[in-house]
């Protein structure tokens, strides 16, 4: 089974914070994504990558940066949070021609 | 531009009754389209996909979904709801970008 864990399920930091959210997946995927999830919006992709040091703007990037050293690592930061940033945190990967993505459990981060 | 659409935020049925989740799409181009569903405080899991053929998908948990291109729907079915069915579904698209849009999502609850 592929197994996409973040590094955090719950978070709670303060306007201005520098927040790193990490997500590791151990299938060998090539393609990972990060999304947020609100009520009623369903989930906007952040930021995604398809390589080791590759990244490309999703839908919603402002405010947001990502990492990606490891083909396995991908890490979304916020430079410096704000409180429109407190929302839970999706990642997910998919491998080489597969479609599906497959989800970590989420962070939900408040920010005060 | 592609979108996907769920036009109930929220569907009751009665446990044993047949159940159906609705969705529309729009996209240039061949869809590839994807139905999952979230747990409270969980992620995303994968049920089921259709990218060619049989326009009746089978899925995970006894979904299937029917793909319906005149109509540009993918409405997601099962038989006889259960219980523990209760829970937020989403469908997702992936058109020309390799990138999926989401649904807003629809709350299912199923009342025993």
């Amino acid at each position: 089974d592929v197994k996409v864990t973040q590094s955090s399920r719950y978070l709670v930091k303060r306007t201005g914070e520098k927040v790193f959210l990490e997500c590791v997946q151990d299938m060998d995927h090539e393609n990972m994504f990060w999304y947020r999830q609100d009520p009623g919006l369903g989930l906007r992709l952040i930021y995604f990558s398809y390589d080791v040091k590759m990244k490309e703007k999703g839908d919603i990037p402002e405010g947001y940066s990502v990492s990606r050293e490891k083909k396995e690592r991908f890490s979304l930061i916020l430079e410096s949070a704000s409180t429109n940033q407190t929302s839970m945190y999706l990642c997910a990967s998919s491998g080489q021609g597969r479609y599906e993505q497959y989800f970590g459990p989420g962070t939900r981060l408040t920010v005060t | 531009a592609q979108s996907v659409a769920q036009p109930e935020d929220q569907v009751n049925v009665a446990e044993g009754n047949p159940l159906t989740v609705k969705c529309t799409y729009s996209v240039s181009g061949n869809p590839y389209l994807f139905w999952y569903v979230q747990y409270p405080n969980r992620g995303l899991q994968f049920l089921l996909k259709y990218i060619t053929g049989d326009n009746l998908v089978k899925g995970s948990y006894g979904f299937e979904a029917e793909f319906n291109k005149s109509q540009t729907s993918f409405h997601l079915k099962k038989p006889s709801a259960l219980v523990s069915d209760s829970a937020l579904y989403f469908c997702a698209l992936r058109g020309s970008a390799r990138q999926l849009t989401f649904g807003s999502g629809t709350q299912l609850t199923v009342l025993p």
